[in-house]
């Protein structure tokens, strides 16, 4: 199964873009990259997934090397509410999908 | 539409009791998952339906867990002879094709205590 490294924890300043790297270096061509952060007592929240290409939503941009070794999650303006645990995951094929978590990155945003 | 449901949210049992734990999944979702979380801790995978295919239960700890889906609707998860270290959150997950590059949903998990 393809691993992935997170930093364990971050901090960002409350407006400014915070951005999580991610490391993959044995992720295989057709492994999707998937981001979902986790904040206290929730279950996990989708937040984006991409491929090769760059991709962007509502709440997050995904930067994904030419490579595809490595990954970086862009919240452009971080809130408060952005303070939680960010979990990078490459989604395993020919298994039914399932997830592999990792111990992922705690972001802390501050006033 | 309504999300992935989990019932019960708490549930605090003696060990050596028998627990069952149950998943609502999105409608229309083919695949269901279920994780464990310790705390402090990621999530473990612990079983995966889809459709009428075999499940992969290459995540289940012991064989005191097991788990059942009726169709392509409700879960249950059941532990027998729980024991302390069954003590974590259980959440539930549902995707429509249980592919990879299919989005997975959560639910807001069950928080197991065993004493």
């Amino acid at each position: 199964d393809a691993k992935t490294t997170q930093p364990p924890s971050m901090d960002c300043a409350e407006g400014r873009a915070a951005n999580l790297p991610c490391n993959h270096s044995t992720i295989s061509g057709n492994e999707y990259v998937y981001w979902y952060r986790q904040i206290h007592s929730q279950g996990p929240q989708y937040i984006i997934h991409g491929l090769k290409n760059n991709e962007t939503n509502e709440m997050a941009s995904l930067i994904i090397t030419e490579d595809r070794k490595s990954s970086t999650l862009i919240l452009p303006h971080a809130t408060l509410r952005d303070t939680a645990v960010y979990y990078c995951i490459v989604r395993v094929q020919n298994q039914g999908g399932k997830l592999i978590f990792g111990q992922g990155t705690e972001l802390s945003v501050k006033p | 539409g309504a999300g992935v449901s989990q019932s019960p949210s708490n549930k605090v049992t003696e060990k050596g009791k028998d627990v069952e734990l149950r998943c609502d999944p999105i409608s229309g979702h083919t695949a269901l998952y279920w994780y464990r979380q310790r705390l402090g801790q990621g999530l473990e995978f612990l079983i995966y339906f889809q459709g009428n295919s075999a499940p992969d239960k290459s995540g289940l700890p012991s064989d005191r867990f097991s788990a059942e889906r009726t169709g392509e609707s409700v879960s249950t998860l059941t532990i027998q002879r729980t024991q302390q270290e069954d003590s974590a959150v259980y959440l539930c997950a549902s995707s429509l094709y249980g592919q990879a590059g299919d989005t997975q949903y959560f639910g807001p998990g069950t928080r197991l205590t065993v004493l």
